[in-house]
């Protein structure tokens, strides 16, 4: 299978607890999105990076909230001291990213779904 | 951010008929994408428009990128059983460089 993946599928934690994730994007895409999705609404934009570089970082990523890529291929990231607010399916999504490109669809991952107790 | 409003947000229909759905926004978007999601799963992408104007098809899907930037919509034809899921706009804006999402039209297909 070529396409994005994530790991775990579903993740259930106890408040408090830190819990991390993971995508691995297609293999030449260079950029990698990650999302946050909440029952019966779409998906809203967390952060991205373009190769290893975090470039952009959305007001819902709190300071509890870190994204890393270091080596521009997978990705991680990471809820420390989870509240039950942050109960969602974190979505995954990589483009091409080319250089110069004025178009980046994006395909998404299968998704975490994380539920904090 | 950006909002986009996109209707009807649920919709139920007999198999065979055909579905439109819309999405529009104050703002005006470089790229249209319509996507799909089944319960439990990640959104897959039907289609994507790249030109003001721009009408593509994909089978039974046919999606189009209004003139005035500010506005696509999907329609598909014969509906069957399985189109039954959740169906997204996402429109991008090229200074912000990330995709804004619709809140979904729920399309349930009666057999």
């Amino acid at each position: 299978d070529t396409g994005v993946s994530q790991n775990p599928r579903h993740k259930i934690t106890k408040r408090g607890q830190n819990v991390t994730f993971r995508c691995d994007p297609i293999s030449e895409h260079n950029r990698l999105y990650w999302y946050r999705q909440t029952l019966g609404q779409g998906p809203e934009f967390l952060t991205y990076f373009q190769n290893e570089a975090q470039l952009e970082k959305s007001r819902l990523l709190s300071d509890r909230f870190s994204a890393e890529r270091p080596k521009g291929s997978f990705s991680t990231l990471e809820i420390q001291r989870t509240e039950q607010g942050d109960s969602a399916m974190y979505l995954c999504a990589s483009s091409l990213g080319a250089s110069g490109s004025l178009t980046d669809t994006q395909y998404f991952g299968p998704g975490t779904r994380l539920t904090v107790l | 951010g950006q909002q986009l409003n996109q209707s009807p947000q649920s919709m139920f229909i007999q198999e065979g008929e055909d579905v439109s759905m819309n999405c529009t926004s104050s703002s005006i978007f470089n790229t249209w994408l319509w996507y799909k999601q089944d319960p439990g799963e990640g959104p897959v992408l039907l289609i994507a428009l790249y030109k003001a104007g721009e009408l593509t098809s994909n089978g039974r899907l046919t999606a189009q990128f209004g003139i005035t930037r500010k506005d696509s919509f999907l329609n598909i034809s014969a509906s069957i059983p399985s189109d039954v899921g959740i169906y997204f706009c996402a429109g991008l804006q090229y200074n912000f460089n990330k995709f804004y999402f619709g809140s979904g039209t729920k399309l349930n297909v009666k057999p």
